[in-house]
């Protein structure tokens, strides 16, 4: 049974690419969370995404980033006009919404390097 | 407000020491508790988690953590570390009112000396 899977692990892009990075849940989840983590630091809450909807992008920067689920197909993350700061390691997280606290389970994250 | 703290962003210790790392939480209601581990350019892994069971809660790799909710901590421990265990280690809550969204710690890194 496939564990969330993420790709690309490591892209490069320069200031002012886009980078889309997508995530497979594990296989009857369809709940689906990033986050992001920044160089010698914890983990940061982005956005919570159901299939086809958003349900909370509290942590989501205003402009720039973008999420996400669609019906069919993996959960994208979308960032326009990348500057260095987006230099980070993301990380997708799915659970299957029955748990109490809604378990989740983590990808091996995609590693973000703007030049 | 609803927070999660770390004491500690480095810890050191020798092989077949104890370790003790440190979590506390900021909440009215206690929140669910979770640590993580995480090995160098890699995922992370789920050790243990307190979900309003027993507050002595076993984990794997021989870690363990124990709520007390008077204290409002969640410490791990591991009675005798191994060198296999040097990694960067997260406190992570779930607040009921924070809908399913994962509040981490800054971590702790822990090194093992020979």
């Amino acid at each position: 049974n496939a564990g969330v899977m993420q790709n690309p692990r490591h892209l490069v892009r320069r200031r002012g690419q886009e980078a889309r990075l997508r995530c497979s849940p594990m296989k009857g989840h369809s709940h689906v969370y990033w986050y992001r983590q920044l160089p010698e630091e914890g983990l940061k809450f982005m956005v919570y995404l159901q299939k086809e909807n958003i349900i909370d992008e509290s942590g989501m920067p205003k402009e720039r980033f973008s999420a996400e689920f669609p019906k069919e197909g993996p959960s994208i993350l979308r960032i326009q006009q990348v500057v260095r700061g987006d230099s980070a390691a993301y990380f997708c997280a799915s659970s299957d919404g029955t748990s109490e606290y809604n378990e989740q389970f983590f990808g091996p994250g995609t590693r973000l390097t703007v030049l | 407000a609803q927070s999660v703290t770390q004491l500690g962003s480095h810890v050191s210790v020798s092989e077949g020491a104890l370790v003790l790392l440190r979590c506390n939480y900021s909440s009215s209601v206690p929140p669910y508790l979770f640590w993580y581990v995480q090995y160098p350019n890699q995922g992370l892994q789920l050790l243990l988690k307190y979900t309003s069971a027993a507050t002595l809660v076993k984990g794997i790799n021989g870690f363990e953590a124990e709520f007390k909710k008077s204290e409002t901590s969640f410490h791990l421990t591991k009675p005798s570390a191994h060198m296999s265990d040097a990694a960067e280690y997260f406190c992570a809550v779930i607040f009921w009112s924070s809908a399913s969204k994962i509040i981490f710690g800054s971590g702790t890194r822990l090194s093992i000396r020979p």
